[in-house]
């Protein structure tokens, strides 16, 4: 079964630094991988999701992250943040079988941008 | 409707009472997932169905709760003789079909068990 490991439950940034939030998963077979954003006070929304073709996706507000098969890793990059990227971050992966599968989500990465 | 709606909103039950969520999907979402999100333990997934059969039912942490879906739309998730341990938001999510790629969420249900 697949699971989601996000190491960091909280970071904090400088607003116009570079931001990294990692994410790593477990997977015996190839998988759908996805970034959620929860906004404060507000519901989960998809930031970006790889399903095939290039590893480097690109999602909204500026977000992208690159998949690495070799490294189970789906790590999400932002080069410059702003105030309002202060969110919780979800990870979360899908095994891809022939017939439905589950979406695993991980425990989320509290970003909080100082100015 | 044009999103995910979930009711109640806000829910207080004394502990040993049962409870009913309910979760209307976007019309046309062949998938639908229910979730529970406690503070700092992130998303913990229950239960999901594909139309009104429910492949994948591992998550759902005891007997004592279940979930079904009828007519392949509105889904009722049941907790029975509560616990102050079951606390927490409830989220339910659907998608167009079942090759996930995109989940939309509803607002939750805030579940208080005292």
């Amino acid at each position: 079964a697949q699971s989601v490991t996000q190491l960091d439950s909280q970071v904090p940034v400088f607003e116009e630094a570079p931001v990294e939030l990692r994410c790593n998963y477990s997977s015996s077979v190839s998988v759908y991988l996805f970034w959620y954003v929860q906004y404060p006070n507000q519901g989960l929304q998809l930031l970006l999701k790889y399903l095939s073709g290039s590893t480097l996706v690109k999602g909204i507000n500026g977000f992208e992250a690159e998949f690495n098969k070799s490294q189970t890793s789906f790590h999400l990059r932002k080069p410059s943040v702003h105030i309002s990227d202060t969110a919780e971050y979800f990870c979360a992966v899908s095994e891809l079988h022939s017939s439905a599968s589950k979406i695993i989500f991980g425990s989320g990465t509290r970003l909080s941008i100082r100015p | 409707g044009a999103g995910v709606s979930q009711s109640p909103s806000n829910k207080v039950t004394e502990k040993g009472k049962d409870v009913e969520l309910r979760c209307d999907p976007i019309s046309g979402h062949t998938a639908l997932y229910w979730y529970r999100q406690s503070l700092g333990q992130g998303l913990e997934f229950l239960i999901y169905f594909q139309g009104n059969s429910a492949p994948d039912k591992s998550g759902l942490p005891s007997d004592r709760f279940s979930a079904e879906r009828t007519g392949g739309s509105v889904s009722t998730l049941t907790i029975q003789r509560t616990q102050q341990e079951d606390s927490a938001v409830y989220l339910c999510a659907s998608s167009l079909s079942y090759r996930n790629e995109k989940l939309f969420f509803g607002s939750g249900t805030q579940l208080s068990v005292l």
